[in-house]
């Protein structure tokens, strides 16, 4: 089955800063990848995803970018503010339709 | 009102206890899944529901089982509850289609004593 890894599991960033997730994943039938935020006290939610006929994209502050041939895709989010402070999950998808998720990186933006 | 929802949100329960988690969604999805959630694991699959005649195990079924009521409703039972079955579970939808994006519940916390 799928395996996703996610880097790094935690990571503090200064407000107005930029914050970088990077995930690997090893099924090359993978075609599917989204990003979810988790805020404390509710469920994942999504926030950008990208499909693999598509290197980048993006939406306002947040940018995903995806490389096929090394299978890693990673989220970029710039100018940092407090209310990004939260919980992302990475996950990658074939035709099943089954997500499969990497471990989570605890985002913490300072004031 | 919430799109997918759970009840209860919060359980505490003990050892060998049944206990019945249930997942409401107002989307009109076709799928439905339950996730369970562990700190620095992510989110493992438990079962999911393609429609209502359809029930696959997941990556961790052992343990749990399933009910898909209705298009609507998915519900999840441990039937002899164990400490390590202690973590947050979540209920997700997403339509049928050329589409992956799952739409998730507020999460069930279930203590096992």
């Amino acid at each position: 089955g799928e395996n996703v890894e996610q880097h790094p599991s935690t990571l503090s960033v200064q407000e107005g800063d930029s914050a970088v997730i990077k995930c690997t994943y090893s099924d090359s039938a993978s075609n599917y990848f989204p990003w979810y935020k988790q805020e404390l006290g509710k469920g994942p939610q999504l926030i950008i995803d990208i499909r693999s006929n598509v290197g980048e994209k993006k939406d306002q502050r947040i940018a995903v970018t995806l490389n096929k041939t090394a299978k890693h895709f990673s989220l970029h989010i710039t100018e940092t503010q407090p209310e990004d402070s939260a919980v992302y999950f990475c996950a990658a998808s074939s035709n099943d339709y089954k997500l499969s998720f990497g471990a989570g990186t605890t985002v913490t933006v300072r004031a | 009102d919430a799109d997918v929802t759970q009840t209860p949100r919060n359980r505490i329960t003990k050892t060998g206890k049944r206990i019945m988690l249930e997942c409401s969604q107002t989307k009109g999805h076709d799928r439905m899944y339950w996730y369970r959630q562990d700190p620095g694991l992510g989110l493992q699959l438990i079962y999911y529901s393609f429609d209502v005649k359809d029930i696959n195990k997941g990556e961790i079924s052992d343990g749990y089982s399933v009910s898909r009521q209705a298009q609507a409703k998915f519900s999840l039972s441990l039937e002899s509850a164990i400490p390590n079955q202690t973590a947050l579970y979540f209920c997700a939808t997403s339509a049928s289609g050329a589409t992956n994006e799952q739409f998730f519940g507020p999460g069930t916390r279930l203590t096992v004593l």
